[in-house]
This record gives C-alpha cells, structure tokens and sequence, in this order.
C-alpha cells in the first residue's frame, strides 16, 4: 500500500508570498501530524488532526501558520507571508490506533526555502 | 514540559562492529513510551524501535536493541553488526501515554559507517 505522500517535495518562495503545502495520509488513518525541522535539527510539533477535527494547535509558531483537513483525510499546512525564518523541512505523519504504539508513519517532507 | 536529549551530535563505526547512541529524557509522567527513529538522506522517517515505559524488558529488533533505564530517564540505542545502510540521522522521540499523541524529539545523532 501507499505511504503518506507530500507534495511538493521542494519549494522556493520569495519572503512575503503565501505557500500551501499537501499532505495525503496513508488511507483510513484518523490522525495526522505536521511537523517543522529546521537544517539540522529534530522535528517540531506543529499541530495535530484527528479526522477533520484539528484537536492541538500548539506548536503552530505564529498566526501566519494555517492547517486545515476538511475532509478528514488530505491536510494543507498554508503558510502566508514567508518569513526567513520559515525556510525549513515540514514533515506530515499519519497514525491508526490499530498500529502498535499508535506509531506514526512520515512522509518524505516538503523542503521550504523563503529567499 | 518534556525533553529530549541527544548529547551525541555525531558518532562513527566500522562496519561489522558495534555502536551506542545515547539518549535522556526528562518528564513528570507515568504512563510514555520512547521511540528511536532513523532519518536517512532522503529524509523519510522511519522507526527502528520502540518501548513502552511500563515494560521493564528492553526492546529488540534484529540487530537493533535498546538500554531502557527507567529511573536514569535513559533510553540508549545499540546498533550490533553495523552495516553501511545504518548511516543516517538517528532521533530519539518520546510520546506522553495521556496527554496526547505528538512527539517530541531530540536533536539527532549523525552516524556514519565506515567500510
């Protein structure tokens, strides 16, 4: 079966301009992750979805940081007006309870670089 | 607030022989479980192992085996027999067995395999 897949893989975008970023979870998985990592860093929380429900928003770093799964199954992570500080690998994970551990899958991730 | 720790930014092996990353943690909670993640150059997480912090027993997983100490709040991971498709990234994750279900990551252990 299918992994989680992210599109796109590699995206440019000038500071100022508004990004939107997709992730398709693995199918029948209820909960979804996004995830920052900086270069050379460990992943960081940035919310979490169960179905279209998007129960932890915490980790999200500022209003500029958007998510949404309005269907339950694919997620967008929009980003609007770039900073710098965005540029940054975001990792999309899914998980099922019927997996040990509810382990979470990743995807290959969307590299943003904001110039 | 959890943390996880990796003091280890890199560490080298020879293929055939043995390595330890080393991993601590540090959480008020009962009820977790700890995971050892892999990151190779394509950026595709994958999970190596897991265990659960109730189990006293360490986990195994072919040449991959874990010293979980509880009460040190350490969760090494040993790498037997290492094999050039062992270089990677490699993070520790710990996920709250309550509190809900992101997980928090330490920063990564870069290893490379020698031939």
């Amino acid at each position: 079966g299918a992994g989680v897949s992210q599109s796109p893989r590699y995206k440019v975008a000038k500071r100022g301009q508004d990004v939107a970023l997709r992730c398709d979870p693995i199918s029948g998985h209820v909960s979804l992750f996004w995830y920052q990592q900086a270069l050379g860093q460990g992943p960081e929380f940035l919310t979490y979805f169960q179905n279209e429900a998007q129960l932890d928003k915490s980790g999200l770093p500022s209003d500029r940081f958007f998510a949404e799964r309005p269907e339950g199954s694919v997620s967008t992570l929009k980003i609007q007006r770039t900073q710098q500080e965005d540029s940054a690998v975001y990792l999309c994970a899914s998980s099922t309870r019927e997996a040990p551990l509810y382990e979470q899958y990743f995807g290959p991730g969307t590299r943003l670089t904001v110039t | 607030a959890q943390t996880v720790t990796q003091s280890q930014p890199e560490m080298s092996v020879q293929e055939a022989e043995t390595v330890t990353l080393s991993c601590t943690y540090d959480t008020s909670e009962s009820d977790y479980y700890l995971f050892w993640y892999k990151q190779p150059p394509s950026r595709q997480m994958i999970l190596v192992i897991r265990q659960e912090a109730y189990k006293q027993q360490n986990a195994t997983e072919n040449r991959f085996s874990v010293n979980f100490q509880k009460a040190a709040k350490s969760f090494s991971l040993k790498i037997s027999d290492s094999q050039l498709g062992d270089a990677a990234m490699y993070f520790c994750a710990y996920r709250s067995g309550t509190s809900g279900s992101r997980l928090t990551f330490g920063e990564g252990t870069q290893l490379t395999v020698n031939p």
